[in-house]
This record gives C-alpha cells, sequence and structure tokens, in this order.
C-alpha cells in the first residue's frame, strides 16, 4: 500500500534548467495538490486538480506548470528553475467531500544554484 | 479570499500537561477544518477534522474546539507526551467553490520530559 509517491526525492539544478517532480498515488483519490513548504512560511499551495484533465493555480502558482493526464499522476515542472524555487516540496492526494483529509508524499528537497 | 493564520510560531509543555493550539480563519463558506502533525524529513501526516457544523471533535488525547463566531478553531492534546513534539498545521478545506485546501503557517511544539 504506497499511498501518495514522489519523484525524485533530492535533485539539484543549475539556474535555467528545467525538470519534472512526479507525483503517483494509488488510492484512487480525485483531487491531487502541490505544496512547497519554506522557512516560517508554512505550506503554500501551488496548483491542485480536482480530477483527471483539470488543473487549478493556488497561492504561489508563478513559475509553476502542472498536468493531470491520468487520474493517478500530476505532475509539476519547472520550466527554467529559479533560485528562489529552492524548496521542499510535496504532493498530497484527497477523496473530499465528507472524506476531506488529504494524504502527503515524503517530499522532494530541490535546490537550485 | 481563504485565509488561515497560526500566530504562534512556537509551543513549549511540560510532559502531561495540556497543549492548547490556535488556529483563525477568514472564509465563510462550508468548510471542513483539519489539523496536521509534521515531523522533520516527513510529510505532514491527517490527525484530526471538524467540519463547521460541529463545536467538537475528539479522537483519544485530541480534541479539535471549533468557534463559529469568533471564527477560531484550537487543537488540545491531553496528556502531552515528548512524541507529540512536531509542527503542527491547520487547514482550511472548502467544500464547494474552490475546493483548495489551505494551510496555516505552522506551530512548533515542543514537549519537555
Amino acid at each position: 500500500n504506497a499511498g501518495v509517491t514522489q519523484t525524485p526525492k533530492f535533485r539539484v539544478l543549475k539556474t535555467g534548467q528545467s525538470m519534472t517532480l512526479l507525483c503517483a498515488q494509488d488510492m484512487n483519490h480525485e483531487y491531487m495538490y502541490w505544496y512547497r513548504q519554506d522557512p516560517g512560511m508554512g505550506l503554500r499551495l501551488i496548483h491542485y486538480s480536482v480530477g483527471e484533465g483539470t488543473t487549478a493555480k493556488g497561492e504561489v502558482p508563478d513559475g509553476y506548470n502542472v498536468s493531470r493526464l491520468k487520474k493517478q499522476n500530476f505532475l509539476l515542472g519547472l520550466e527554467s528553475a529559479a533560485p528562489s524555487q529552492t524548496s521542499v516540496y510535496f504532493c498530497a492526494s484527497a477523496l473530499r467531500g465528507f472524506r476531506p483529509e488529504a494524504f502527503f508524499g515524503q517530499g522532494t528537497r530541490l535546490t537550485v544554484v | 479570499d481563504q485565509q488561515v493564520k497560526q500566530n504562534s510560531p512556537s509551543l513549549s509543555v511540560q510532559e502531561g500537561r495540556i497543549s492548547i493550539l490556535n488556529c483563525d480563519y477568514t472564509n465563510s463558506m462550508f468548510d471542513y477544518f483539519l489539523w496536521y502533525k509534521k515531523y522533520p524529513a516527513e510529510g505532514p501526516t491527517f490527525l484530526i477534522s471538524i467540519s463547521s457544523i460541529k463545536d467538537k471533535n475528539e479522537d483519544g488525547r485530541f480534541t479539535v474546539f471549533l468557534n463559529k463566531s469568533a471564527k477560531h478553531l484550537s487543537l488540545h492534546i491531553v496528556p502531552s507526551q515528548p512524541g507529540d513534539s512536531a509542527v503542527y498545521f491547520c487547514a482550511d478545506s472548502t467544500q464547494g467553490g474552490s475546493e483548495k485546501l489551505v494551510f496555516g503557517k505552522g506551530t512548533k511544539l515542543t514537549v519537555n520530559p
């Protein structure tokens, strides 16, 4: 029972490089979310999806793109990485309705130099 | 706009005593409110939730209270244990509308033996 799996767990990028973070869930959840966690800032919502083929902007969407081509996967892309995107990224999924709790992955620590 | 505020960055209590963590919210739509616990280098884990139609929800040592008139919720941990030392986040899950899941900045709880 894997739950929510994030790939990779660690990554170092050079400024201007691109990369994609993969989130996979095996709980058949409709909702998926990407957050970033920075010291003193808590968990800030980047983008989210309420179902396959849908995406929406969160609190801090600039510099990121997302895709939800399959229900179980939610991809977060950085087209041109900047040092300000150095952070720990968390993916989460939720059933919603009367079960609003979201389940989180273990995180991806990204450093942009 | 949907906002969640945790105004205390840290809290320190003695083992066996009560821990009270506070959270204020701004949204007035029908919501669930959730509490998460996070250890270093791990993803957040769901702790307890409460529907906005209720005043209290209890699960073992954890109780969440909701004061709708003050738009305030609190998490009580009784008795506190050293293993409860972690960062606690409150979150607002809007039902209908934007469907976002928005978190506060967190409160670091330290339970001293």
